[in-house]
């Protein structure tokens, strides 16, 4: 599968802790992205990082990139409890003609007051 | 501007039954997908379309069609429904190629085959 493997599974910390998501791929890519689920809904864009970018922010994410090792890891500094959803990471590859998105597992955050 | 809507929000199946579903989109984007998310699966892509008129193979197209008559709809039709596809079905859409812009979601369609 070309799927992109999200570490860890499942992530469970106090409001106020930061969260640290990592995603691992195994092509070579365009663009990752990072999207957000909450329960019972539809998903949402967080940020999206090119291949030449290393390092993005966004309010309290930061995402880092490493194309050399072909991973990435989310950031959720200062926890609330409106965080808690699913996260998966996105990653953009272009083939010739095919440009296609492909998602990781997800990781399933809850963060607890 | 509602995004990305889709219809039926639930619906149950028999076995061999058919139905549509119905992806719309105001923002005028290109490209549209339909993906199914299964527990631990994340989401897979269906078939998608790159514009009106034209549908394409997904990485798991079996069992399902797809229609782009008009830019801002995009249809996934089940003709004989099995349990297998018991999921929940996303619609998206992107303004510029998936893999390279981000994509807008749906709320979702849970459908469940008996």
């Amino acid at each position: 599968s070309q799927q992109g493997e999200e570490d860890p599974q499942a992530l469970s910390i106090q409001e106020g802790e930061n969260a640290t998501m990592n995603c691992s791929y195994k092509t070579s890519i365009n663009n990752l992205q990072w999207y957000r689920q909450n329960s019972g809904r539809g998903l949402v864009h967080l940020i999206l990082i090119r291949s030449n970018e290393r390092e993005k922010h966004s309010g309290r994410l930061r995402v880092t990139l490493d194309t050399s090792k072909k991973s990435s890891s989310l950031l959720i500094t200062a926890s609330r409890a409106a965080d808690t959803a699913s996260y998966f990471c996105a990653y953009g590859r272009v083939s010739g003609t095919a440009s296609k998105l492909t998602f990781g597992t997800g990781t399933r955050l809850q963060v607890t007051l | 501007n509602a995004g990305v809507t889709q219809t039926p929000k639930f619906r149950v199946l028999k076995t061999g039954q058919s139905m549509t579903l119905l992806c719309a989109q105001d923002m005028n984007h290109e490209y549209m997908y339909w993906y199914r998310q299964d527990p631990g699966m994340g989401l897979r892509l269906i078939h998608y379309s790159v514009g009106e008129g034209t549908t394409a193979k997904g990485e798991v197209p079996d069992g399902y069609n797809v229609s782009r008559l008009k830019k801002q709809n995009f249809l996934l039709g089940l003709e004989s429904a099995a349990p297998s596809q018991t999921s929940v079905y996303f619609c998206a859409s992107s303004l510029l190629a998936g893999g390279r812009d981000t994509q807008y979601f749906g709320p979702g369609t849970r459908l469940t085959v008996l």
